[in-house]
């Protein structure tokens, strides 16, 4: 099983770009979130989506959209990119929202803003 | 607001030793769960252990424990007979009952030496 696949692993852009972070999970789980990860600040969540058709802001949601057509499928879009969003980008999946439900995590993308 | 606190930033631990993780988190839900997650050199994100709020017994897999005292609001993770694999980065996260935002600590970096 394919688990959490995210796309592509590295990627290099120049400031004022704009691109697509791709996540998809092949576990029919609702519950789908992006986080980003920065030396000394641990795993911030940026947008997650309880379902289909349903997307909320995490606390750091600035610069980035999210939309969920489908349950496999969470993209992760930046608009105008900035160097502040150099970072490492995880998403993760899990089958609910429950308190109980523990999250699968793509493998990252490394992303660098120049 | 929940938050989530580990105030080791980076240990050292012999091989075959066993070692602690320190995390205390800040919620006034009684429904909540804490999570445990190892990420390698390599990057990837691994779920290790979880402990519910209302689970009676500390939660054990393998060589990984969690002292979970609920009136201090600590979850500790206890690595016992430590190995040179256990060299990762470790991140302690809360979920609440009813909530659907995951918070994650800043991380503890274990070393094992041999």
């Amino acid at each position: 099983n394919a688990g959490v696949t995210q796309t592509p692993k590295f990627q290099v852009l120049k400031t004022g770009q704009s691109m697509t972070l791709q996540c998809a999970q092949d576990m029919n789980h609702e519950y789908m979130s992006w986080y980003r990860q920065d030396p000394g600040m641990g795993l911030r969540l940026i947008h997650y989506s309880v379902g289909a058709g349903i997307t909320d802001q995490g606390e750091v949601p600035n610069g980035y959209n999210v939309s969920r057509s489908t349950t496999e499928d969470f993209p992760l879009r930046l608009l105008s990119a900035a160097p502040s969003q150099t970072s490492v980008y995880f998403c993760a999946s899990s089958y609910g929202s429950g308190s109980n439900q523990p999250q699968h995590f793509g493998d990252g993308t490394r992303l660098s803003i120049l | 607001a929940q938050k989530i606190t580990q105030t080791q930033p980076g240990m050292f631990v012999q091989e075959k030793e066993a070692v602690t993780l320190d995390c205390t988190y800040d919620t006034s839900d009684p429904s909540y769960g804490l999570f445990w997650y190892k990420q390698p050199s390599s990057g990837e994100m691994i779920f290790l252990i979880y402990q519910g709020s209302y689970d009676q017994q500390n939660a054990t897999e393998g060589r990984y424990s969690l002292n979970f005292q609920k009136a201090r609001k600590s979850a500790n993770l206890v690595i016992s007979a430590s190995q040179l694999g256990d060299s990762a980065m470790y991140f302690c996260a809360m979920r609440r009952g009813g909530y659907q935002k995951v918070t994650f600590g800043t991380g503890t970096k274990l070393q094992v030496i041999p």
